[in-house]
């Protein structure tokens, strides 16, 4: 049982440079998050989807876009990245928006040089 | 603004004894009130929730505490092991919107 998956789990780059971080659910849920967690600030919501076909600003959205390819996949980009971005991505899903239940994923490691 | 925070940034306890994890919040319009439980390198994971118009709630080896008049919750967990060891986060949920607490490490001592 899968449940979120995230790839890659650790990522390097530099400054300027783009990447797309991946996740994937099994679980069937209709909202997906997208997550950073830095030291001493909690976790804070960059962009969520509703459903399949909707994508919102969380807290924290610039900087960052995001696709929600299907139902079970949700992407978040970095189109020029920097080192304010270094953080640890999480992805998570729940049955409906608004759930006080997240299903996690296991993170993403990036730094930004 | 809204804000979700805790007493105490770590907690060390004794393997077999009870642990009490606690929170502060200033929304009182907020709904649901839930703690997460990070293991190191993984993911949060869903604890227990318990709503606004409950005082308490228990689960399997752990109770959250909501205390409205002072806006405070908190986590207790009974006869602590090692594998409770973790950063323990409380959130709220307002307007639809989870705000999450900043987290407390526990550790547990064998």
């Amino acid at each position: 049982n899968a449940g979120v998956t995230q790839t890659p789990k650790f990522q390097v780059l530099k400054t300027g440079q783009s990447m797309t971080l991946q996740c994937a659910q099994d679980m069937n849920h209709n909202s997906m998050y997208w997550y950073r967690q830095d030291p001493g600030m909690g976790l804070r919501l960059i962009y969520y989807s509703a459903s399949e076909g909707t994508t919102d600003k969380g807290e924290v959205p610039n900087g960052y876009n995001v696709s929600r390819l299907n139902k079970r996949e949700f992407s978040l980009r970095l189109e020029s990245a920097a080192p304010s971005q270094t953080s640890v991505y999480f992805c998570a899903s729940s049955d409906i928006l608004g759930s006080e239940k997240l299903f996690f994923g296991s993170g993403t490691q990036l730094s930004v040089l | 603004g809204e804000s979700v925070g805790l007493h105490l940034p770590t907690l060390s306890v004794q393997e077999g004894d009870n642990s009490i994890i606690n929170c502060a919040y200033s929304n009182s319009a907020s709904d649901y009130f839930i703690w997460y439980k990070q293991e190191s390198g993984k993911g949060p994971q869903f604890i227990i929730d318990i709503r606004s118009n409950m005082d308490k709630r228990q689960g399997q080896r752990v109770t959250v505490l909501l205390n409205k008049t002072v806006k405070h919750l908190s986590l207790q967990i009974a006869a602590t092991q090692p594998g409770d060891s973790a950063v323990y986060f409380c959130a709220e949920r307002s307007q639809g919107n989870l705000i999450f607490g900043k987290g407390t490490k526990l550790s547990v001592k064998p």
